[in-house]
């Protein structure tokens, strides 16, 4: 059975790093793309980027200079960094895994979201 | 990036009847385009890959068409819990990006 779970902190400052893990069951991540979507009030569903089955990374140029996805591919988790927060980052953070059909690797299933609140 | 516009933002329909949102890109996506289900607290879900794909387990009164810039959802004979707003995809180019949703209310 596929399972991701975000777990992350809640409530951030402005201007700290926001740390979220995704724990995954049912696969094996060196199979599959590990996506990383955010949903805001203001802009909506955003793509964010993925860690490849190989381990590269793409990043939305949006978040590129404050964004980081890694994982550890031993405890099966994956993990979103992004430093300097605003309160427009207020929003829910889902991981998801991509398809591995040889058209698309749009994700296909998900986690339940973190929800993310930045506030002093 | 590309932009995705998607129509209309809200939409009422009845029991049975069959309803088409829309996706429009700003460029050529080549089929790159996937079409999603979200219901209120819930993660989206995929229904619709490469345009015309059908995910599996995704009941076949969901359809999609569509080529270039200009793409659909069809949903047949509409059930309550076809409830939820949509949302399209573009996956051809980084970033990728989503369409701003379409609310699908039934009466």
């Amino acid at each position: 059975q596929v399972q991701l779970k975000e777990t992350g902190p809640g409530l951030v400052q402005p201007t700290q790093t926001l740390s979220i893990t995704c724990t995954v069951s049912g696969f094996s991540l060196t199979s599959y793309y590990m996506q990383w979507v955010r949903q805001t009030p203001g802009k909506g569903l955003e793509w964010m980027g993925f860690i490849r089955s190989g381990g590269s990374t793409e990043y939305n140029s949006e978040f590129k200079s404050r964004l980081s996805i890694s994982r550890d591919t031993s405890k099966n988790q994956v993990f979103l960094k992004m430093n300097s927060l605003k309160t427009e980052d207020t929003g829910v953070y889902y991981c998801a895994r991509g398809l591995t059909t040889r058209v698309s690797y749009v994700m296909d299933a998900w986690g339940q979201g973190a929800s993310v609140t930045v506030s002093s | 990036d590309i932009q995705m516009t998607q129509s209309p933002a809200s939409l009422s329909a009845s029991l049975g009847e069959t309803v088409s949102i829309e996706c429009l890109a700003s460029e050529d996506i080549y089929n790159n385009l996937a079409w999603y289900q979200q219901k209120p607290g819930k993660s989206p879900q995929l229904l619709i890959y490469y345009a015309s794909s059908l995910q599996d387990g995704v009941p076949s009164r969901f359809s999609g068409s569509g080529s270039g810039t200009q793409y659909s959802l069809k949903i047949n004979s509409l059930e309550s819990e076809d409830a939820a707003t949509y949302f399209c995809l573009q996956d051809s180019e980084y970033p990728w990006t989503f369409g701003g949703g379409t609310k699908l209310e039934l009466k």
